[in-house]
């Protein structure tokens, strides 16, 4: 069973939809969850991190963790064209290695 | 700043066949890393380096070498390249003292070895 599992998709979606995505894990002790976005040919960018459990929004994005589930959860809100993207869920347990799953693509249509 | 720099950004290499991937940081970051990307399978630490003259494996390190001489650089070297390198890979940077693991991502080297 791999540490971090994401479905990798091909998610397409239209413009101004809510987009969901999700990973799930099996290793209880990691503390920090992220969320790394990766436009087309270029490297991941950090989007939002969470500490424990619980719920964190920037602007159209929201970060959510439910630690008694092993799951968590990254929605857009109201999505746009320049959000199509490959985004990759990562944990770790305090600055140790992070383990990231295997990216999500997703495309937004205009 | 300009972050981090990787070279080159395309290479095709022959079975068999040795490089160097470079990777540079500005950053003054202690922590470097080397991660490989396949289709559908997300990030692999190859080689990580937590400072200055010194290294440790990843999760994937066979095939592969790496040394830290200065904070700024830390080369990958593929000694007898084979088609399962083929791949794209990142190199990463972090600052130190931070309590999460925030890390910076080169614009990757795409490889294939034919």
């Amino acid at each position: 069973q791999k540490e971090v599992e994401q479905d990798p998709g091909p998610l397409s979606v239209p413009e101004g939809a809510i987009v969901s995505l999700n990973c799930t894990y099996s290793n209880s002790a990691f503390q920090y969850f992220m969320w790394y976005r990766q436009y087309s040919r270029k490297g991941p960018e950090l989007l939002m991190y969470t500490y424990s459990s619980g719920n964190k929004e920037d602007g159209r994005f929201t970060a959510q963790v439910d630690k008694s589930s092993k799951y968590i959860s990254l929605f857009i809100r109201d999505s746009q064209p320049s959000d199509s993207a490959t985004y990759l869920c990562a944990m770790s347990k305090g600055a140790q290695k992070l383990v990231f799953g295997q990216g999500t693509r997703l495309t937004i249509n205009p | 700043n300009a972050g981090v720099t990787q070279t080159p950004k395309f290479r095709i290499l022959k079975i068999g066949q040795s490089m160097t991937l470079q990777c540079t940081q500005d950053m003054n970051h202690n922590y470097m890393y080397w991660y490989r990307q396949d289709p559908g399978m997300g990030l692999k630490l190859i080689y990580y380096s937590v400072g200055a003259g010194i290294t440790d494996k990843g999760e994937v390190p066979n095939g592969y070498n790496v040394s830290r001489s200065t904070t700024e650089d830390f080369p990958l070297r593929l000694e007898l390249a084979a088609p399962s390198q083929t791949s794209v890979y990142f190199c990463a940077s972090r600052l130190t003292g931070l309590a999460y693991n925030e890390q910076f991502f080169g614009p990757g080297t795409r490889l294939t070895v034919l």
